[in-house]
């Protein structure tokens, strides 16, 4: 089974600051990660995953993040933010086997400040 | 062309109605997903249809029942509804099961009065 922890329920920043949403994970197999956005009112739309490969990812929107299996990580960075990144984001874990059943961490509230 | 699309948006009803969520997606997907989100925005998986079979059953009541009648379709109907049934109700979709991502549509806010 896995387990996510988002650790940060809110994060207020600046415009044109950077930022750092944290997400650990727990799991027994090998996962895939992903990290998805919710704008006020809309469904989830994915950033960006990794799944095999390099462990730093590019997404959309100008949003990285690198897979640490150390420490079991996978943490999304964005350089300068802007107003409209304001909205919850989701990161969410699933294993390579099975049923892929996806478990969602709780989320963090990103709210960027003009 | 919308991708996951659900209706209706927005269902306001009384304790002990009967009522039904659609969602269709067009985007040729064989893995169709309900989730839940509540209040605090926690986000929880309740059923998976593969090709119109249940393939993920949640720790969810009885009262909910989804029907898969093709791929592109899965309806989630709720007997009996309670207060705390209030919750916006997202349908998904991907590719396979699992390891792809997967396609949200806009939700249904269901408000139990």
């Amino acid at each position: 089974a896995q387990s996510v922890t988002q650790l940060d329920s809110q994060v207020p920043v600046f415009e044109e600051a950077p930022v750092e949403l944290r997400c650990n994970y727990s799991s027994s197999v090998s996962v895939y990660l992903f990290w998805y956005v919710q704008y006020p009112n809309q469904g989830l739309q994915l950033l960006l995953k990794y799944l095999s490969g390099s462990t730093l990812v590019k997404g959309i929107n100008g949003f990285e993040a690198e897979f640490n299996k150390s420490q079991t990580s996978f943490h999304l960075r964005k350089p300068s933010v802007h107003i409209s990144d304001t909205a919850e984001y989701f990161c969410a874990v699933t294993g390579t086997s099975g049923t892929y059943k996806y478990i969602f961490g709780t989320g963090t509230r990103l709210k960027v400040l003009a | 062309d919308t991708a996951v699309s659900q209706t209706p948006k927005y269902l306001v009803t009384q304790m002990g109605n009967d009522k039904s969520i659609k969602c269709e997606q067009n985007l040729g997907h064989d893995t169709m997903y309900w989730y839940k989100q509540d209040s605090k925005k926690f986000l929880k998986i309740m059923f998976s249809y593969n090709n119109k079979e249940l393939i993920i059953n949640e720790t969810v009541p009885n009262r909910f029942s989804p029907k898969s009648p093709d791929k592109a379709h899965l309806n989630l109907h709720i007997n009996s509804l309670e207060l705390g049934d209030s919750a916006v109700y997202f349908c998904a979709s991907s590719q396979t099961s699992g390891r792809v991502e997967q396609y949200f549509g806009p939700g249904t806010r269901l408000t139990v009065t």
